[in-house]
């Protein structure tokens, strides 16, 4: 899988402001989409794994849906907090040894 | 604690000369990934394993060169460490393919 598209790039945000940011891929050979929360200075981790057209998923204020016939996918932060400032990664997995990641959308939320 | 370390965590290298970098991971996968992550590019894949012996190359294998000779771990060596190689070097491991990986802490490389 190639041509994964995170977007936006960079997003600053308030305390409290809800959020969401885009992944888009291609939509054949689909096997898994994964999303990572990276903090600076940290390795990334684990949020969401999603496999069928139509998953949501949900993890405190944070949450995810997926649409595997066009390809995208979007993540949800409701209320942000100064520790949701982060960059967060997806990586559509085609089923393979491998996937690739994206170059991810780095969020700062201001207090 | 994702059950990876890495080793060492902070490297300064002169150009040239050769460098070897650990991934030990305890949780007994299969599969284990080196990734290199530098600014507008994101994590990039450099090599993985599928297995004791069985590697593959990544989308930046030049210059790099792995050994799997046990389950636990997995060896990132730059045969000639070159400026261009300066980067944050992450391990990962997962239970299979597809699956969620998890990351070691990461290995600050410098190459002067």
């Amino acid at each position: 899988i190639l041509n994964v598209e995170q977007s936006p790039q960079s997003l600053h945000v308030q305390e409290g402001d809800s959020t969401n940011f885009t992944c888009s891929f291609p939509s054949s050979n689909f096997y898994a989409l994964h999303w990572y929360r990276w903090e600076t200075a940290k390795s990334p981790e684990a949020l969401f794994v999603m496999t069928l057209n139509g998953d949501e998923k949900k993890k405190g204020r944070i949450s995810a849906t997926l649409n595997t016939k066009e390809g995208y996918s979007y993540l949800y932060i409701k209320g942000s907090q100064p520790e949701d400032s982060a960059t967060y990664l997806c990586a559509p997995s085609s089923g393979t040894y491998k996937y690739i990641f994206g170059t991810g959308t780095r969020l700062k939320v201001l207090a | 604690d994702a059950g990876i370390t890495q080793s060492p965590r902070h490297k300064v290298t002169e150009t040239g000369t050769p460098v070897t970098l650990r991934c030990h991971q305890t949780e007994n996968h299969r599969y284990m990934y080196w990734y290199r992550q530098d600014p507008g590019h994101g994590l990039r894949l450099i090599h993985y394993s599928y297995g004791v012996k069985d590697t593959d190359k990544g989308e930046v294998s030049d210059g790099y060169s792995v050994s799997r000779s046990k389950t636990e771990d997995f060896l990132l060596t730059l045969e000639s460490a070159t400026s261009s190689q300066t980067s944050v070097y992450f391990c990962a491991h997962s239970g299979g393919p597809g699956e969620t990986q998890y990351f070691g802490p990461g290995t600050r490389l410098l190459v002067l």
